[in-house]
C-alpha cells in the first residue's frame, strides 16, 4: 500500500498569514496517463471532508484561490494564503493511484 | 442538490452484523462509481472500497475485504455497506462518497460489550 506522510502533525497560524503543510508519498503518485494522483481534503470541526485540491493542483468547484498545490511525483505541499478563521479544521492529503487508496494521517491547522 | 444521508449506524457488539445505508439524491445514482470511507475516534481516515455505478465490480481494502461487503440498489438509489464479524477497531463515522466531492454527513458505529 502507498503510504503518505504528512507535517507537520499540527499548525498554529495568525490569521492574514501564510501556512504550508507537506505529504510525502511512498511511491511515485504520477500515473501512466501523465496525471499526478494527489488529493487534498479539508475536514473542519463537526463537518465532514471537503474536497480542496484534486490531481495534485487543480481547485475543487468553490474552493478559494488562497488554496494552492504542487509538487513532484513524491512529495506536495498545500499553501494556504492569507488564513482566514473558516480554514480552520484538519488537513488530509489523499491518492487515487491505485487500489488500495490510501490518506495521510492528517494536519491540524489552528489559529493564534 | 446532491445529498448523500447515511443511517443504520449505532451501538453493536462485537462479533454481530450491521448494515449501514447511504440514500442519494439530487443526481443519477446510476451513473456514479460509489464509495465508503471511515474515520476512527483518532480521527484517521481509512478508504474501506467503492462500487461501480452498476454494481458489477467493487473494490475492497485489503484488511476489511473478508468481512466487509459493499452494494448498491439503483432503483432505490442506494448504497449500502454489509459489516459482518465487527471489531472493536470498527468503531468509527462511516461515510459514503461520490467521487469525494460529495460526502454524506457521516454515521457513528460503535462495537463495543
Amino acid at each position: 500500500d502507498i503510504v503518505l506522510t504528512q507535517a507537520p502533525l499540527s499548525v498554529s497560524v495568525t490569521p492574514g498569514e501564510s501556512a504550508s503543510i507537506s505529504c510525502r508519498s511512498s511511491k511515485s503518485l504520477l500515473s501512466s496517463k501523465g496525471i499526478t494522483s494527489l488529493y487534498w481534503y479539508l475536514q473542519r470541526p463537526g463537518k465532514s471532508p471537503q474536497l480542496l485540491i484534486y490531481q495534485m493542483s487543480n481547485l475543487a468547484s468553490g474552493v478559494p484561490d488562497r488554496f494552492s498545490s504542487s509538487g513532484s511525483e513524491t512529495d506536495f505541499t498545500l499553501k494556504i494564503s492569507k488564513v482566514e478563521t473558516e480554514d480552520v479544521g484538519v488537513y488530509y492529503c489523499g491518492h487515487r493511484l491505485e487500489y488500495p487508496r490510501t490518506f495521510g494521517g492528517g494536519t491540524k491547522l489552528e489559529l493564534k | 442538490e446532491v445529498q448523500l444521508v447515511e443511517s443504520g449506524g449505532g451501538l453493536v457488539q462485537p462479533g454481530a452484523s450491521l448494515k449501514l445505508s447511504c440514500v442519494a439524491s439530487g443526481f443519477t445514482f446510476s451513473d456514479y462509481w460509489m464509495s465508503w470511507v471511515r474515520q476512527t475516534p483518532g480521527k484517521t481516515m481509512e478508504w474501506i472500497g467503492d462500487i461501480k455505478y452498476d454494481g458489477s465490480y467493487t473494490n475492497y481494502a485489503p484488511s476489511l475485504k473478508n468481512r466487509f461487503t459493499i452494494s448498491r440498489d439503483n432503483a432505490k438509489s442506494t448504497l449500502y455497506l454489509q459489516m459482518s464479524n465487527v471489531r472493536s477497531e470498527d468503531t468509527a463515522t462511516y461515510y459514503c462518497t461520490r467521487k469525494d466531492i460529495y460526502w454524506g454527513q457521516g454515521v457513528m458505529v460503535t462495537v463495543s460489550s
